[in-house]
């Protein structure tokens, strides 16, 4: 089965400081993967959908310059919150299609747990 | 907009015994239906893929069902064991794109 590795899976910073998320598909290329927010007791809500060599599609509410996503390669796609604050600290989960047969289906990384101080 | 609704009240149950969690959706005629399986503090996991010209599919202890006439989808664990303790997503492809919209999911507790 598809490996899609998350880091780092927790990470607890200041206020106004920046976080890097990096989301890597190990033994498959992935042109698409997606990030998602999850608040406790919730559902994954989706962030945007980053496409490899052009620019990320924000859901509605989602502020793109806060939220910077870079997709620079195949297995590689990195979400940068900006100027973070308490409101920001979620669990972040990014994912990737799985690029045959059921394409539908969407394999997961194991999270980053961001806490905002 | 398309709503999922999953029972937010946890399902207890005995070892052994069939578990059966419920997915009902409205405002959408999804082409098809995922259920994911997700432990506390880690990322979904694929289960099972149901399309909407399915009526059911089987993976081991495993079994989804799929009405899209009432708009929802049943998902079975037989012989249920305290290892399938998790909660338990459903979710819908959406109107354009291959992102998933999710349920807020079912927390299954099984007890020996």
């Amino acid at each position: 089965g598809a490996v899609v590795s998350q880091h780092p899976s927790w990470v607890i910073c200041k206020s106004g400081t920046s976080v890097k998320i990096e989301c890597r598909s190990l033994d498959f290329q992935a042109t698409t993967m997606f990030w998602y927010r999850q608040f406790p007791k919730q559902s994954l809500m989706l962030m945007a959908t980053s496409n490899e060599g052009s620019k990320a599609t924000y859901e509605q509410g989602v502020e793109k310059d806060k939220f910077l996503i870079n997709h620079a390669s195949l297995t590689l796609s990195t979400l940068t919150v900006t100027s973070a604050h308490p409101e920001d600290s979620s669990f972040y989960i990014c994912s990737a299609r799985w690029p045959r047969g059921d394409g539908e289906k969407l394999f997961f990384g194991s999270g980053t747990q961001l806490s905002v101080l | 907009s398309q709503k999922i609704e999953q029972n937010s009240e946890a399902l207890n149950i005995q070892e052994g015994k069939t578990a059966t969690l419920t997915c009902n959706y409205t405002n959408y005629s999804p082409a098809y239906l995922q259920w994911y399986r997700q432990d506390p503090g880690r990322g979904p996991v694929f289960l099972l893929l149901i399309r909407e010209n399915e009526k059911e599919k089987r993976k081991e202890r495993l079994k989804v069902t799929f009405d899209t006439t009432l708009k929802q989808s049943l998902f079975h664990i037989t012989a249920s064991q305290p290892a399938d303790s998790a909660t338990y997503l459903c979710a819908l492809d959406r109107a354009s794109g291959y992102a998933l919209n999710f349920g807020k999911g079912t927390s299954l507790l099984v007890t020996p």
